[in-house]
């Protein structure tokens, strides 16, 4: 298994500013994942992160608005840009499993975000 | 593609009460299963897995089985308790993928 910090826990924005959300793992992994679970609602991935290359993103999803950064194997960051109240959901950073549980997938606790 | 889905909640049980949450899914091959219960406040955890058909996973009372034949994965305790009330979330990863799959959600709430 793997254990994952994200800070901040929550916070809450005025409409077109941007948070950065920081993601800390145990152990070096290759992949790192952002989810987004809006309110009520399951959870949608945003990207893919492999340190040293760009961000893979998903349908619907772009680097300006969710510009992500992956400087090594154990910490990524994910910005939401110019935040609007739609915006407001609980952002979760994942990651793969190590040996043994390569198949896997475990979560941090989430951000959550309110934009007012 | 690849899909899951789950049976619709609120599920509303009395403490000692016996819990199933059907899950389905659409795959080729054979891809691992899992439920993952976020409680309230909280991100996810892996609940339970089994990455192959006929096989159990179990955790903390918890029990699915790899149901091949009928693509299904259902959850299942016992006896639940208040501290049961979660959202619980049936998903899938197909062999050789980095993408897990993830059902709409079960909301589960336990009445004492």
């Amino acid at each position: 298994s793997a254990v994952i910090s994200q800070k901040p826990s929550r916070d809450i924005c005025q409409r077109g500013t941007s948070l950065t959300i920081q993601c800390q793992v145990d152990s070096q992994v290759t992949m790192m994942f952002w989810y987004r679970q809006q309110p009520g609602q399951s959870l949608t991935l945003i990207a893919t992160a492999n340190q040293g290359s760009e961000a893979t993103y998903e349908s619907g999803f772009v680097i300006d608005k969710f510009p992500i950064s992956r400087p090594n194997l154990t910490f990524s960051t994910l910005t939401v840009s110019n935040m609007s109240p739609e915006d407001s959901s609980i952002y979760l950073c994942s990651v793969e499993g190590t040996s043994g549980s390569s198949d896997t997938q475990y979560f941090g606790p989430g951000t959550r975000l309110t934009v007012l | 593609g690849n899909s899951v889905t789950q049976m619709e909640g609120p599920v509303t049980l009395s403490e000692e009460a016996f819990l199933t949450i059907n899950c389905t899914y659409t795959a080729t091959g054979y891809p691992s299963l899992f439920w993952y219960v976020q409680y309230p406040g909280e991100g996810l955890q892996l609940l339970l897995k089994a990455t192959k058909a006929d096989d159990k996973g179990s955790n903390k009372g918890f029990e699915a089985t790899y149901r091949k034949e009928t693509t299904s994965f259902h959850l299942e305790k016992g006896s639940v308790q208040v501290s049961d009330s979660a959202v619980y979330f049936c998903a899938l990863l197909h062999t050789g993928g980095f993408k897990t799959i993830f059902g709409a959600g079960t909301r589960l709430f336990v009445k004492a």
